[in-house]
């Protein structure tokens, strides 16, 4: 079993959409939780931190659930420019600031 | 605030020879990444460096990969030699310290290796 796992998509939704993305870890030991953006062809960028309490940032809202080891985020009207993959990261227990990652969902959003 | 620069952009190379990358972090940061991301992937971790030590490189294929920091800033990640699944993007990451999970990680625009 993936240490992080996330739908692979693509998501093809029209401007304005609201789109979720959902993200399972296995190890309940993890310790911080975030969603990445990769536009193609690019590195990756943080897009936000993951709490408990749910947090959110403009048109985007991220949540999670340590009981049942899920992440999500939330994007509410979905722009041309949000098309990009989105990266669900967690960080193991024990320190070193390491970063594992999912494979991605690819978001594509069009006119 | 001049980011993480990485070198060469891309680089093409036949199975069995050898590549090299370099990586300069953001001035003043302790600690530096190398991740290999593959197509259709995530970026996994290789190597990580706290100044010039290593902290992990339990996923690094020590029989051909090679890595260091000499110094503690600049780092270079060598493979020789090279597999043809090694075609991936090589990214590096570096961040003010490892300690604490509020560090963020800022990557560089990777490499792109092509082994033929």
């Amino acid at each position: 079993r993936k240490e992080v796992e996330q739908d692979p998509g693509p998501f093809n939704v029209p401007e304005g959409a609201t789109v979720a993305f959902n993200c399972t870890y296995s190890n309940s030991a993890s310790q911080s939780f975030f969603w990445y953006r990769q536009d193609c062809r690019k590195e990756p960028k943080l897009l936000m931190s993951v709490y408990s309490s749910g947090n959110e940032d403009g048109r985007f809202t991220a949540q999670l659930n340590r009981a049942s080891q899920y992440i999500s985020l939330l994007i509410r009207d979905s722009k041309l420019s949000d098309s990009a993959t989105y990266l669900c990261v967690v960080t193991p227990s024990g320190g070193y600031n390491k970063l594992i990652f999912g494979a991605g969902t690819r978001l594509a959003v069009h006119p | 605030e001049a980011g993480v620069a990485q070198s060469p952009r891309y680089k093409i190379i036949e199975k069995r020879q050898s590549v090299a990358f370099w990586c300069n972090p953001i001035s003043g940061h302790a600690t530096l990444y190398w991740y290999q991301q593959i197509l259709g992937q995530g970026p996994k971790l290789l190597i990580q460096f706290q100044n010039n030590g290593v902290v992990d490189d339990s996923q690094l294929p020590k029989d051909r990969f090679s890595a260091e920091r000499l110094k503690g800033v600049d780092s270079t990640l060598k493979i020789q030699p090279a597999k043809l699944e090694d075609s991936a993007v090589y990214l590096c990451a570096s961040s003010r310290d490892s300690s604490g999970s509020k560090n963020i990680q800022y990557f560089g625009a990777g490499t792109r290796l092509s082994v033929l």
